[in-house]
């Protein structure tokens, strides 16, 4: 039973492609996220919607757009991808305020 | 600035023995803390959490710590054993921000030796 899913678990793609990643709670969730984590581990929040609506919209470039078709899913759409946006992502999920669960993560390679 | 900070990047110890993986935060206003542990290749798992009114925690094997004063947090871990071997994350949520935004720290590899 995962709680938190996401897909693809890997992707590799050629700069300037256009990539989605999904996510899938099945938690009861009422607020999802996006994180970003680099290749030295550090973990930053990219999004946040609670109910299908954006509550949190970190500095990133507008190339990244959040989907959210309803509130147990909340994709992630990348445009013309670049050599830094080669990393992991994550989605989490979360019903009380801070305690967040997350996926087991994307690994996003742009060659 | 906003910063969540680990002392040591990588703790290595025996097995059985106590770990300590301490954390420094800047934001005084900041009222809730996680610790998290991601093993190789997996998600962020939560461990434990504290409030700011709470200087003290316990779970199962792990206990946090809180001290406001210094603006320091630590987790320590009894008897560690090798399934202990993972990256640590503390995170805060400041008081000034009405979301549910967390700010996560660095990171520390504890490593667990036989």
């Amino acid at each position: 039973d995962t709680a938190v899913s996401q897909t693809p678990k890997y992707l590799v793609t050629q700069m300037g492609n256009d990539k989605s990643i999904k996510c899938e709670q099945n938690l009861g969730h009422d607020t999802m996220y996006w994180y970003k984590q680099d290749s030295k581990k550090f973990l930053k929040i990219m999004f946040s919607y609670n109910n299908k609506e954006l509550i949190i919209n970190e500095t990133v470039p507008n190339r990244f757009s959040p989907k959210s078709p309803d509130k147990a899913h909340l994709n992630l759409h990348i445009n013309s991808l670049e050599l830094g946006d080669s990393a992991v992502y994550f989605c989490a999920s979360s019903q009380e305020l801070y305690t967040q669960y997350f996926g087991p993560g994307t690994r996003l390679t742009v060659l | 600035g906003e910063s969540v900070g680990l002392h040591l990047p990588t703790l290595s110890v025996q097995e059985g023995d106590n770990s300590i993986i301490n954390c420094a935060y800047s934001n005084s206003a900041s009222d809730y803390f996680i610790w998290y542990k991601q093993e190789s290749g997996k998600g962020p798992q939560f461990i434990i959490d504290i409030r700011s009114n709470m200087d003290k925690r316990q779970g199962q094997r792990v206990t946090v710590l809180l001290n406001k004063t210094v603006k320091h947090l630590s987790l320590q871990i009894a008897a560690t054993q090798p399934g202990d071997s993972a990256v640590y994350f503390c995170a805060e949520t400041p008081r000034s921000y009405n979301t549910d935004k967390l700010i996560f720290g660095t990171g520390t590899r504890l490593q667990v030796f036989p």
